[in-house]
């Protein structure tokens, strides 16, 4: 198993960026699927998840308005578009599959290499 | 939102020691909890599932216990490899949140 991420970068505050990931070696459209990220020197947080066909998607407050998960299955690619970046978004952010295809009552098994936000002027 | 508490946030124990890492639960979460360990610059690795359940290639030297608020991971044996922050997870109910996290450094 393995989920390659794209996109991350320097974007100045009020910018946008779409992360992008790529997972490969099990079959994507049966399993749900999260970003997480880790501000520098700190601990994870959950972000955002998204269900198996994508029917369902759901957002940590911090980030609820502003940030949109989304997956195409035919592609099997997972998206994470990012609006209204503040600097606390700065961040390093992982995909990462779940067991099964619901985002609750599922674990968080693989993890993707991660991809540095920085949100600064 | 679940909140999950570890204790203690930082240990420093000699190869070979017993580790105990303990997450408690603002409420019953079930089995629901899952254990994790990032190493330095490295991406975050599953090693117990479910409260107890190894993940697939773990060394049986990690364990897990417990149930509704109270989770316990053990490291039996430490090596030097095991040199990492461990954080505690749950998949309850949303939104998902994790542990602080507990530094496990080798003297």
């Amino acid at each position: 198993v393995q989920l390659l991420q794209s996109g991350g970068g320097l974007v100045q505050p009020g910018g946008s960026l779409r992360l992008s990931c790529a997972p490969s070696g099990f079959t994507f459209s049966a399993y749900a699927m999260s970003w997480v990220r880790q501000a520098p020197g700190k601990g994870l947080e959950w972000v955002s998840a998204i269900s198996d066909s994508g029917g369902s998607a759901h957002y940590a407050d911090s980030v609820k308005g502003r940030f949109t998960i989304s997956r195409d299955n035919s592609k099997n690619t997972l998206y994470l578009q990012m609006n209204s970046l503040r600097a606390e978004d700065t961040a390093v952010y992982y995909c990462a599959s779940h067991t099964g295809g619901n985002v609750v009552v599922t674990a968080i098994d693989y993890w993707g290499q991660g991809t540095l936000v920085t949100v600064s002027s | 939102e679940i909140v999950l508490t570890q204790s203690p946030d930082f240990q420093s124990v000699t190869p070979k020691e017993k580790v105990t890492i303990t997450c408690r639960a603002s409420q019953s979460i079930g089995y629901n909890l899952h254990w994790y360990q990032q190493k330095p610059d490295q991406s975050p690795k599953l090693l117990i599932k479910y409260a107890s359940q190894p993940f697939s290639g773990v060394p049986s030297r990690f364990s897990g216990s417990g149930s509704g608020t109270d989770f316990t991971l053990t490291i039996n044996s430490l090596e030097a490899e095991d040199a990492a922050t461990y954080y505690c997870h749950q998949s309850s109910s949303l939104p998902l949140t994790f542990g602080g996290g507990t530094k496990v450094e080798i003297k």
